[in-house]
């Protein structure tokens, strides 16, 4: 069974300073992806980034970064430069494709605040 | 904007209603998963839906029930609501099939009260 860890219920960050929310995962599968969602008070999902377990490099998505450190099974989404409009519920999660179907097993979330 | 579209956006039902929610999906993709998202936590994947058939199904009880239409577009259908069923309901739509990473295309959501 797949599990994501977010250990910060709420952060605050100083806009247009860079902010690191932290996400840990298990699995046993040896071939999974790891995303970063972001939902605003409207309730959509937004897509932000993708890590699949076999890249090489960290993933880069304009201001967003995600370090992904597969040894110890993190998936940090770093934000550069933030914005007022990135105060959002931001969601780590991950699929595996064993099966057919790409289920996505998510964190329980981490509230970001953007200060002025 | 994903081109994912649910309705109703909001909706109050009592305990032991039946309902369904509806989702279009973007144009091109052929998967179409719900999700449920209870107030302050993660989605909860219920089922996903590829070309028409389930493919895949999370720990939901049988009274959730899906269809996707030759369209691609999808419902949910819930019977014998209770009252753990308040929640919001994310559909989200992909493309399938091998090789796809999973990215999925969300909708809005929608938001349903059981009383």
């Amino acid at each position: 069974a797949q599990k994501i860890t977010q250990t910060q219920p709420g952060m605050f960050v100083q806009e247009k300073e860079a902010v690191t929310l932290d996400c840990t995962y298990d699995t046993s599968d040896p071939s999974y992806g790891l995303f970063w969602y972001k939902q605003p008070s409207s309730g959509e999902m937004i897509f932000l980034i993708y890590q699949g377990s076999y890249d090489q490099q960290n993933a880069t998505e304009g201001r967003y970064s995600l370090n992904f450190q597969k040894a110890r099974k993190s998936a940090n989404l770093v934000i550069s430069a933030s914005q007022l409009g990135d105060s959002a519920m931001y969601f780590c999660a991950m699929t595996d494709f064993s099966g057919s179907a790409r289920q996505l097993t998510f964190g329980s979330g981490t509230q970001l605040t953007v200060l002025p | 904007e994903t081109g994912v579209t649910q309705s109703p956006t909001h909706l109050i039902k009592t305990r032991g209603q039946q309902v369904t929610l509806r989702c279009s999906s973007q144009s091109g993709h052929n998967t179409v998963s719900w999700y449920q998202q209870a107030l302050g936590q993660g989605p909860q994947f219920i089922f996903q839906y590829y070309r028409e058939e389930e493919n895949g199904r999370g720990n939901f009880p049988p009274r959730f029930s899906g269809l996707q239409f030759p369209n691609y577009s999808s419902e949910l259908n819930v019977n014998a609501l209770e009252l753990d069923d308040s929640a919001l309901y994310l559909c989200a739509s992909s493309l399938g099939g091998s090789g796809s990473t999973g990215e999925l295309f969300f909708g809005e959501g929608s938001r349903l009260t059981v009383l």
